[in-house]
């Protein structure tokens, strides 16, 4: 069946890069996309990738996507502490309205 | 455009005890969703619907009901609660398939004790 995986923690320190990496299964797979969820919160949005593209670049994110190997990452430039928050992957099959996400990594930005 | 809400933002249920969560959308989308989330755990998709009177199953919905009589509420009904409910529930809504994005409400924490 479908299964998205992911690192469960990244600690980085503020102003650093961080890289949150992301596999899946479903080689059918249309749109990957990344979310951020805040403590006590629902999730949003970041972005989202289309199966046929290598990468995607928006302000601070960039999302990279090795079709091949199904694997997906999530660089974030200049980390912030407010970028502190859990990242989950989801990927939306082709014939499915249904999201799959990954269990999610909690990212901890240093002072 | 309040976007998506869900009633209660907490509830504590015994075993055994039902109840109905509401969610509801002002921005006419077809296509609406519930998943639940465990502690450390992504989500995972208990029903969803692609349009009013149209409702379908996603990977857990045992324990669960949906109905959609109107585009704009999508409640989850809760029959004799167990444990194994215990968790953070979210609807979300989309406009369709595709990139359109699921806008996600802010949650119902559930504690069956």
């Amino acid at each position: 069946g479908e299964d998205v995986e992911q690192s469960l923690f990244l600690s980085v320190r503020e102003g650093d890069s961080s890289v949150i990496n992301c596999t899946y299964t479903d080689s059918s797979s249309t749109y990957l996309y990344w979310y951020k969820q805040e403590p006590g919160a629902g999730l949003q949005l970041l972005t989202y990738i289309f199966s046929n593209m290598d990468m995607k670049q928006d302000q601070r994110l960039t999302v990279l996507l090795n079709k091949k190997d199904k694997h997906l990452s999530l660089r974030i430039a200049d980390t912030q502490t407010g970028d502190s928050a859990i990242y989950f992957c989801a990927e939306m099959g082709g014939s499915s309205y249904k999201l799959i996400f990954g269990s999610g990594t909690r990212l901890l930005v240093r002072p | 455009n309040a976007g998506v809400t869900q009633t209660p933002k907490f509830r504590i249920l015994k075993i055994g005890q039902s109840m109905t969560l509401q969610c509801a959308q002002d921005m006419n989308h077809n296509y609406m969703y519930w998943y639940r989330q465990d502690p450390g755990m992504g989500l995972k998709l208990i029903y969803y619907s692609v349009g009013a009177g149209i409702t379908d199953k996603g990977e857990v919905p045992n324990g669960y009901n949906v109905s959609r009589s109107t585009t704009e509420d999508f409640p989850l009904r809760l029959e004799l609660a167990a444990p194994s409910q215990t968790s953070v529930y979210f609807c979300a809504s989309s406009a369709g398939f595709g990139p359109g994005e699921q806008y996600f409400g802010p949650g119902t924490r559930l504690t069956v004790t």
